[in-house]
């Protein structure tokens, strides 16, 4: 089965780091691009970083560019998220999220195809 | 953060059918494929919708999907309890670089 587990989640004080990580498992992980994808309490869902297979290409929302950094290890089939300067509006369960592409003849696109169940970081002293 | 506009609640009785929006630009929705994620109360999103209006093995053919220009829309025909949920689209932003979702619509079975 695919599986993706996210772990790492923790209470962290404003302007504290974290690391969390997402272990893959039952697909081919570093054909993969990844996503990090986050949800307030109560709140919508908020994409906030993507990582090509290779890294060769990240994205940042503009919410969290220069304070989180994505990686990835395709030895181990493990995702990163690197969350520095941490803010009270970071609280969110933070979803690792596999991206499907498709190539045809006539058409290129993708899509978040596998959501992880999340880990939940809090941001409050 | 959302740039697609959802309604934020639709409703209907055992059976009916009902239809959630999902308004955007030409920067994503307008230039990109419509995706559409099902969250069950205390859940992960799931895939419902893919490229507009494929559904992924397993998801009933109750859901349909389509879009039009810088718009889409998600139809649930013959409403069941389970289908209580909340409903988000996606697609892929030019301008921002990256998957953009939609404010989100709860659907209450009533």
């Amino acid at each position: 089965d695919v599986q993706l587990v996210e772990s790492g989640g923790a209470l962290v004080q404003p302007g504290g780091s974290l690391r969390l990580s997402c272990a893959a498992s039952g697909f081919s992980f570093s054909s993969s691009h990844m996503n990090w994808v986050r949800q307030a309490p109560g709140k919508g869902l908020e994409w906030i970083s993507y990582i090509t297979s290779s890294s060769g290409t990240i994205f940042y929302a503009d919410s969290v560019k220069g304070r989180f950094t994505i990686s990835r290890d395709n030895v181990q089939n493990s995702l990163y998220l690197q969350m520095n300067s941490l803010r009270v509006e970071d609280t969110a369960v933070y979803y690792c999220v596999k991206d499907s592409v498709v190539t045809t003849v006539a058409d290129y696109y993708y899509y978040m195809d596998v959501w992880g169940k999340g880990t939940t970081v809090t941001v409050s002293s | 953060q959302s740039v697609l506009t959802q309604p934020p609640s639709a409703s209907g009785t055992p059976g009916q059918r009902v239809t959630i929006s999902c308004s955007g630009s030409s920067s994503d929705i307008g230039s990109h494929h419509v995706h559409w994620y099902q969250q069950l109360p205390g859940t992960a999103p799931k895939l419902l919708i893919y490229r507009n209006d494929l559904r992924p093995s397993g998801v009933p053919d109750r859901f349909s999907g389509s879009k039009s220009g810088t718009s889409a829309s998600l139809a649930i025909s013959g409403l069941r309890s389970e289908d209580e949920a909340y409903y988000y689209c996606a697609a892929w932003d030019d301008s921002l670089r990256g998957h953009v979702f939609g404010t989100g619509t709860r659907v209450s079975v009533l």
